[in-house]
């Protein structure tokens, strides 16, 4: 069946240094990857996502790059602060119209100051 | 607020009672999304609607979850009987077309005692 896979996870880095989170998806059908974060008691929050007519994407101190041939995608944070101390879920559409996403099983970041 | 909202925010109720909970989506977003999450995991899709349609359930709902969305505008979703292993936090997300960025509400956390 469907299925994401996300590694590692958790993640613990210094301030300031660069963190990378991988996953892998299953359905080769999938052309859509957001990323999302979610702080202790709140909802996930999209960050970043990428389509799949592009290899790779940036928004300041976040980027995402995207291998369709292997299926699988990753995260990049660089100049880590200690607000980007979260869960951080990756997800792909599957299914029936594609409409539901899939998410991976979360990687807890820390950044320590 | 013209974001995802959800009520009530949180629910606790005796093992074997109904509860509802009830999601109203960003305005214009055909399409509205239910998850479950529990501690430590990422959100589990459960069903979906665009507009007033249900176009997938998961395999995974029990016939005790039942999800309306009657005039395609807000969703409710009532479990009969709960159980224990109902506890969660119970998310909605929206979004605008197929294959969109899905927005999350603030969910509503269960607890079945």
């Amino acid at each position: 069946g469907e299925n994401v896979e996300q590694h590692p996870s958790t993640l613990s880095v210094q301030e300031g240094d660069s963190a990378v989170i991988k996953c892998t998806y299953s359905d080769s059908a999938s052309n859509y990857f957001p990323w999302y974060k979610q702080e202790l008691g709140k909802r996930p929050q999209l960050i970043i996502d990428i389509r799949s007519n592009v290899g790779e994407k940036k928004d300041q101190r976040i980027a995402v790059t995207l291998n369709k041939t292997a299926k699988h995608f990753s995260l990049h944070i660089t100049e880590t602060q200690p607000e980007d101390s979260a869960v951080y879920f990756c997800a792909a559409p599957s299914g029936n119209q594609g409409g539901k996403l899939i998410f991976g099983q979360g990687t807890e970041l820390s950044v320590k100051p | 607020d013209t974001g995802v909202s959800q009520n009530p925010r949180h629910k606790i109720t005796k093992r074997g009672q109904n509860v509802t909970f009830r999601c109203d989506p960003i305005s214009e977003h055909n399409r509205l999304y239910w998850y479950r999450q529990t501690l430590g995991q990422g959100p589990e899709f459960l069903t979906y609607f665009q507009n007033e349609a249900q176009l997938e359930k998961s395999r995974l709902l029990s016939d005790r979850f039942s999800a309306e969305r009657p005039k395609g505008s807000f969703s409710t979703l009532e479990i009969q009987r709960t159980e224990q292993g109902d506890s969660a936090m119970y998310l909605c997300a929206s979004s605008q077309n197929h294959a969109e960025t899905q927005y999350f509400g603030p969910g509503t956390r269960l607890l079945v005692l």
